[in-house]
């Protein structure tokens, strides 16, 4: 019965790959969002969805596509990956867009580009 | 250029004593403020806000600090308990960003309780 589920939980892969993460929430919200934690530790946003359109599309290389199927649904595809591309990656949700509507988080993805 | 930062990386603290965790930003214009609490191999999970017209906000054993004109605020544990130990994040919303969902955050400090 896990809100916010991420798969996988690992991923190892070498440069110039292509991989997919995907988001399942089973929250009822209809607001989800991607966010990259980097090797400094800060949380940064990447991508926000509202009810499968895009709200924040923030300064990410195009490499990087969301994919929101459905409202419990939001996944990422990443082309050609890089060395930079190494970081953990969390899927959160939360009902509304507005930031004073708490956000849930996934466990995170962990991603190793060789 | 780092608009939330937390610039101490971990803190330690004895059971039943006080923890305090410090967050600044640079942008004045944020209005919201939240504390994030992440266990290892977990999400952050949601802890305490704190909104820009008020300067306190307390919940149980949590409250929380904002001291506008320094840009500063603060988190404070009282008593601290072991399954406190943690990494807390420190975030901020504001300059319009409010109704989009977008959370600024700080690259988190580690408490750890000793009992």
């Amino acid at each position: 019965d896990t809100a916010v589920s991420q798969t996988p939980k690992y991923l190892v892969t070498q440069m110039g790959n292509d991989k997919s993460i995907k988001c399942e929430q089973n929250l009822g919200h209809d607001t989800m969002y991607w966010y990259k934690q980097d090797s400094k530790k800060f949380l940064k946003i990447m991508f926000s969805y509202n009810n499968k359109e895009l709200i924040i599309n923030e300064t990410v290389p195009n490499r990087f596509s969301p994919k929101s199927p459905d409202k419990a649904h939001l996944n990422l595809h990443i082309n050609s990956l890089e060395l930079g591309d190494s970081a953990v990656y969390f899927c959160a949700s939360s009902q509304g867009v507005n930031t004073y509507n708490e956000q849930f988080f996934g466990p995170g993805t962990r991603l190793t580009v060789l | 250029d780092q608009q939330v930062k937390q610039n101490s990386p971990s803190l330690s603290v004895q059971e039943g004593r006080i923890s305090i965790l410090n967050c600044d930003y640079t942008n004045s214009m944020f209005d919201y403020f939240l504390w994030y609490k992440k266990y290892p191999a977990e999400g952050p999970t949601f802890l305490i806000s704190i909104s820009s017209i008020k300067d306190k906000n307390e919940d149980g054993r949590f409250t929380v600090f904002l001291n506008k004109s320094a840009k500063h605020l603060s988190l404070h544990i009282v008593p601290s308990q072991p399954g406190d130990s943690a990494v807390y994040f420190c975030a901020a919303s504001g300059e319009g960003s409010s109704n989009t969902g977008k959370l600024i955050f700080g690259q988190g400090t580690t408490l750890q309780v000793k009992p």
